[in-house]
């Protein structure tokens, strides 16, 4: 088992409400990045924090935001929620400059009715 | 078409058999991982590996830069090896590529 985890494990918002899913990383990590799984689908990139920062970002909208806080620990936002941000949101940890292994959480399956 | 194909999509066999699933590439990358995806949606790291060969208990993994492709074998399969296998690349960009995965179910 890892040392990622993520909160809550499933949600479920109505359609323009906002979201904030919460992720723990992995001692030792100074990198979290977060990914978005439609069913049946391999995850998609949205964005990874370094040290606070977004370090590089996918295709999805400005109302996908997220922080990462001095612990390293990081919130993915989602605002105006609309029926296609149903998923499971995946966050990965890792130490990006020894690039090693990324640790998975167990995901947040967030349901948008 | 995807940076990243795996094949087949969906496998089945018995317990005991020799499993391969295979994964190509398209972009230059620095590391490529082989994930297990349970019911429920954890994924779990099973390799990360650059070059060469990499054996952990009845799973091997294999990677051939040159051709862009890497392979995942389970010997002596079993139903609990049932699960959603996934090859994610690390390209240039410091993110993860996944392919869409393999749902691999294994019957007694």
């Amino acid at each position: 088992e890892t040392g990622v985890t993520q909160s809550p494990t499933h949600l479920i918002k109505t359609r323009g409400q906002q979201v904030t899913l919460r992720c723990s990383s992995q001692s030792g990590h100074n990198t979290v990045s977060w990914y978005q799984q439609a069913l049946g689908q391999g995850p998609q990139f949205i964005f990874q924090y370094y040290r606070e920062e977004e370090n590089g970002r996918g295709n999805f909208p400005p109302r996908f935001s997220g922080l990462q806080f001095p612990n390293y620990s990081s919130e993915l936002n989602v605002n105006a929620l609309e029926l296609d941000d149903s998923a499971l949101y995946l966050c990965a940890s890792s130490q990006l400059t020894l690039n090693t292994e990324a640790f998975f959480g167990q995901g947040t399956r967030l349901t948008v009715v | 078409k995807n940076e990243v194909e795996q094949s087949p999509q969906n496998l089945t066999a018995q317990e005991g058999e020799f499993i391969t699933i295979n994964c190509s590439y398209s972009v230059g990358i620095s590391a490529l991982h082989w994930l297990q995806q349970h019911p429920g949606g954890g994924i779990v790291s099973l390799f990360m590996l650059s070059s060469g060969k990499k054996k952990h208990g009845r799973l091997i993994a294999t990677i051939n830069i040159q051709e862009k492709h890497s392979s995942l074998h389970i010997t002596a399969s079993h139903p609990r090896d049932s699960a959603v296998y996934i090859c994610a690349v690390d390209g240039d960009t410091d993110k993860l590529i996944f392919g869409t995965g393999t749902r691999l179910q294994v019957f007694p």
